[in-house]
């Protein structure tokens, strides 16, 4: 079965310092995964995407994640937050069909000024 | 740059009484997506469409829901008698399907549904 778990439902950074967060998969098979970002009152908008290439993963707005097999994670960072970057992210896995999502509960990030 | 939408942005129903959410999936797109989010909790796959039939379901898309394509560029979920469960965001997605690949999901911003 497939799963996600994302460690902190709420991390609080200042403007212009690293983000990090984290997430952890469980998969039967080599998944593909995903960061989805929530701004209020918009939809999921799509981060970055791994799919068996690259391990290092680059997104828009300056995110990167790095796939780690061997930890069963895909970490999402970032160098110097915004507030703009201020929402909820969503890490998700694949079904090995692809046709199904499997979304963690969410990471809302706060920026603070 | 194309979007999926979604309509109407928040519905409200009593309980028992039929409602029809409505998306308009990326043009190009082939396979499409309904998802909810009950308040505080995770969003969970409902149901994926291709070829004008259902190609995956979860456990949650009972009798009670049922999708459709009706004239080509909208697709619509129907929960057919209301319960106050249902309450919940619900979002459309659209993907393009290439042949052993993987394609991410275009998402609409969600229609919330009330039932009273």
């Amino acid at each position: 079965a497939q799963s996600v778990t994302q460690l902190d439902s709420h991390v609080s950074v200042s403007e212009g310092t690293p983000v990090l967060l984290r997430c952890n998969y469980s998969s039967s098979y080599s998944p593909s995964l995903f960061w989805y970002v929530q701004h209020p009152n918009k939809g999921l908008q799509l981060l970055l995407k791994y799919t068996s290439a690259a391990t290092l993963v680059k997104g828009i707005n300056g995110f990167e994640a790095e796939f780690k097999k061997s930890e069963t994670s895909f970490h999402l960072t970032k160098p110097s937050a915004h507030m703009s970057d201020a929402a909820e992210y969503f890490c998700v896995v694949t079904s090995n069909t692809g046709n199904q999502f499997y979304f963690g509960t969410g990471t809302s990030l706060t920026v603070i000024p | 740059e194309p979007e999926v939408t979604q309509t109407p942005s928040h519905q409200v129903t009593q309980m028992g009484q039929e409602v029809i959410l409505r998306c308009v999936p990326i043009s190009n797109h082939l396979y499409f997506y309904w998802y909810r989010q009950i308040l505080g909790q995770k969003v969970e796959f409902l149901v994926s469409f291709y070829n004008n039939e259902i190609s995956e379901k979860s456990e949650i898309f009972d009798d009670q829901f049922s999708v459709e394509r009706p004239d080509g560029s909208n697709f619509t979920l129907k929960i057919r008698s209301t319960k106050l469960e249902d309450s919940a965001m619900y979002f459309c997605a659209s993907s393009e399907y290439y042949l052993g690949d993987f394609y991410e999901q275009y998402f609409g911003p969600g229609t919330r549904l009330t039932v009273t």
